[in-house]
């Protein structure tokens, strides 16, 4: 089955703690992406990657890191995480920027 | 980077009655993506319109991009409670330099049995 994973789901950590979240799919699609989701704000990218090694700030990267080392994966990670990263993350996987959207079911960040 | 602009913000309707939701923007998009997110995941595609004047019809829900390529609406025909959501739009806009789409903040849709 086609498909994005997100690990974990639900996350409750506290300041400063360092995190990741993984991200994996199955489509062999070359553009990857991390968005953020809070109430009135909408769907915000924070990072995204053309390719393999490929990766650039999207609209609100202040305080996220990404990697690409393999098509497959594209982790977001948190060096130190602050009460204003709490949120919910997607990430997403495409044949190009511009193409259908695949979205993961989410992961549901609090940050203490 | 051009902003579209969904609206309404909110609606509740009751099981039945037919709807109109709005995506506009001052900008040109080369096409306009439909999504829809159920609570708890992740927005999945509905439509892509590509065509200025395109209408798509997908069962009761119709999408339509204006002539301009600025705008599109989404029209549901007796509304279901299966229908309740949140429907973004989302486009490339040609104005745009970042490799991203743009997306609308969304029209949170409840449909009461």
């Amino acid at each position: 089955e086609a498909q994005v994973t997100q690990n974990p789901r639900y996350l409750i950590t506290v300041t400063g703690k360092k995190l990741t979240v993984t991200c994996s799919q199955n489509m062999n699609h070359e553009y990857m992406s991390w968005y953020r989701q809070d109430p009135g704000l909408g769907l915000r990218q924070i990072y995204y990657s053309m390719n393999v090694e490929v990766t650039d700030k999207g609209d609100v990267p202040e305080g996220y890191k990404v990697s690409r080392k393999e098509k497959r994966n594209f982790p977001l990670i948190l060096e130190s995480p602050s009460p204003n990263q709490t949120s919910l993350y997607f990430c997403a996987s495409s044949l190009g920027p511009y193409n259908e959207q695949f979205f993961g079911p989410g992961t549901r960040l609090t940050v203490l | 980077t051009q902003l579209l602009e969904q609206s309404p913000q909110f609606l509740s309707i009751q099981e039945g009655e037919n709807l109109t939701v709005y995506c506009n923007s001052s900008s040109v998009f080369s096409s306009l993506q439909w999504y829809r997110q159920e609570p708890g995941e992740g927005p999945v595609l509905l439509v892509t319109v590509v065509t200025g004047g395109e209408v798509k019809k997908l069962k009761r829900l119709t999408f339509q991009f204006g002539d301009a390529r600025k705008d599109s609406s989404l029209h549901i025909t007796a509304a279901q409670p299966g229908d309740t959501g949140l429907y973004l739009c989302a486009g490339q806009d040609l104005g745009g330099s970042n490799y991203k789409l743009t997306f609308g903040k969304g029209t949170l849709l409840t449909v009461n049995p």
